[in-house]
């Protein structure tokens, strides 16, 4: 299967400490994107890393990926209650056209 | 923006019943995606479109599905007849591009088939 598999499943942390987030894939890829999903809602789109990338920052989200070991990691920094939700990594694969291969997801809690 | 409108949020049926689930992308938007979540099988994608023609149905479980596209701004997810394990939510994305890049996913119509 191409899925990307997220490690760890579930992280519970205190508020103001830092998340990290692993995801692996199999195969080659276009890009490697990471998502968001509330409770009881959709997907949202947090940021997408392309191959030839290995860092990418965007607000207190940090994303590198290793291409030679098929994997990326999410760092949140100075975590919040409101940081709590699934995070679900996808990747984009060259030639798949518009498919996404999404992962099963981590579930992350932040403890005030 | 609106964002990518799903209706209904919630659709109580009973087994047998056809279901039409419905979806209106993010104007400009040129690929349309369908996907069906629940706890056991996570996210999977059921049929996507590009430009409204159909690219890939092989997600779709059985001839009991099926999506239209018949404009750029309209799709449907029909199921018929609905049967109890076709409970789930079921999400519809919309992107820019044609290519793996940023979906922006509609907030889903939880479907439970008694």
């Amino acid at each position: 299967s191409q899925q990307g598999e997220e490690d760890p499943q579930a992280l519970s942390i205190q508020e103001g400490e830092n998340a990290t987030m692993n995801c692996s894939y199999k195969t080659s890829i276009n890009n490697l994107q990471w998502y968001r999903q509330n409770s009881g809602r959709g997907l949202v789109h947090l940021i997408l890393i392309r191959s030839n990338e290995r860092e990418k920052h965007s607000g207190r989200l940090r994303v590198t990926l290793d291409t030679s070991k098929k994997s990326s990691s999410l760092l949140i920094t100075a975590s919040r209650a409101a940081d709590t939700a699934s995070y679900f990594c996808a990747t984009g694969y060259t030639g798949a056209n518009s498919k996404l291969t999404f992962g099963k997801g981590i579930t992350l809690s932040v403890r005030p | 923006d609106a964002g990518v409108i799903q209706s209904p949020r919630h659709e109580v049926t009973e087994m047998g019943q056809e279901v039409t689930l419905r979806c209106k992308p993010i104007s400009g938007h040129n690929s349309l995606f369908w996907y069906r979540q629940t706890m056991m099988r996570g996210l999977e994608l059921l049929i996507y479109f590009n430009n409204n023609v159909p690219i890939d149905d092989s997600g779709m479980p059985e001839d009991r599905f099926s999506a239209k596209m018949p404009n750029a701004s309209f799709s449907t997810l029909k199921i018929q007849p609905s049967e109890p394990r076709d409970s789930a939510v079921y999400f519809c994305a919309s992107s820019y591009f044609t290519g793996p890049y940023e979906q922006y996913f509609g907030p889903g119509t939880r479907l439970t088939v008694t």
